[in-house]
């Protein structure tokens, strides 16, 4: 199984802050890779698509990159909303798909 | 709007089984595939299989594989995911997730959206 590691697991901002999360790929996924976005007691909700397309609805200031191995998520200028925890996800592997073992945003 | 809507919170004994339900409203029922993904309190999500609607062909991860099936009532617009021999590792929050396929150029991207609201499955003797 291809394994998908996020750094950092958790990470302290402000309102304001721009934000990284970081995931990588045990081997080239392409970019086939996606990012999800789950607050507490809620289903997760796509974010960003084959790494970098936003999906409809969400916000500029999210953004994504990368490929191969190595992707990242932006957060341009955090908001109050913001906080919650992202997971990145692998589809190169279709059906079986991976998730990054999240990052938790928390207020600074 | 599209709309996955699960059954309710289940208390189960080790060794039991356990049946969760995801209605499909919205779309049409047989034309996504639909995943399941389970997140242990205070943990990642852990993919559990997926479930073609229109045929009924699966595909489940090797960690689950002999104690989970899938199946899906194409008249109600359903899926299930029945997980037997119950422990209380297996004490999850349970999503149904629809399966978006996008061609784009020489590839086929996947997603999930959107999901169930998940259903609380309780592993307790």
């Amino acid at each position: 199984d291809i394994q998908m590691t996020q750094s950092p697991s958790s990470l302290s901002a402000s309102v304001g802050d721009r934000v990284t999360i970081t995931c990588r790929a045990s081997q080239s996924i392409s970019s086939y890779l996606n990012w999800y976005q789950q607050k507490p007691g809620k289903a997760p909700k796509l974010l960003i698509y084959a790494a970098s397309s936003l999906q409809s609805g969400v916000p500029s200031r999210f953004s994504g990159s990368g490929s191969g191995t190595d992707f990242t998520l932006t957060i341009s200028s955090l908001q109050p909303e913001d906080f919650a925890t992202y997971y990145c996800q692998q589809s190169y592997s279709t059906p079986r798909i991976t998730f990054g073992q999240g990052t938790r945003l928390e207020i600074k | 709007q599209v709309q996955l809507v699960q059954s309710g919170a289940e208390v189960k004994k080790p060794g039991a089984s356990v049946k969760v339900s995801c209605k499909a409203s919205g779309y049409t029922f047989t034309s996504y595939y639909m995943h399941w993904v389970r997140q242990a309190p205070g943990q990642g999500l852990e993919w559990m299989g997926i479930i073609n609607p229109s045929g009924g062909s699966t595909s489940y991860a090797q960690k689950f594989q002999g104690r989970v099936t899938m199946t899906r009532d194409t008249s109600t617009s359903t899926v299930y995911m029945e997980l037997s021999s119950l422990r209380s590792e297996d004490t999850a929050v349970y999503y149904c997730a629809r399966d978006i396929e996008y061609s784009s150029s020489w590839s086929l991207y996947n997603w999930f959206d959107p999901w169930g609201q998940g259903t609380l499955v309780t592993v307790s003797s």
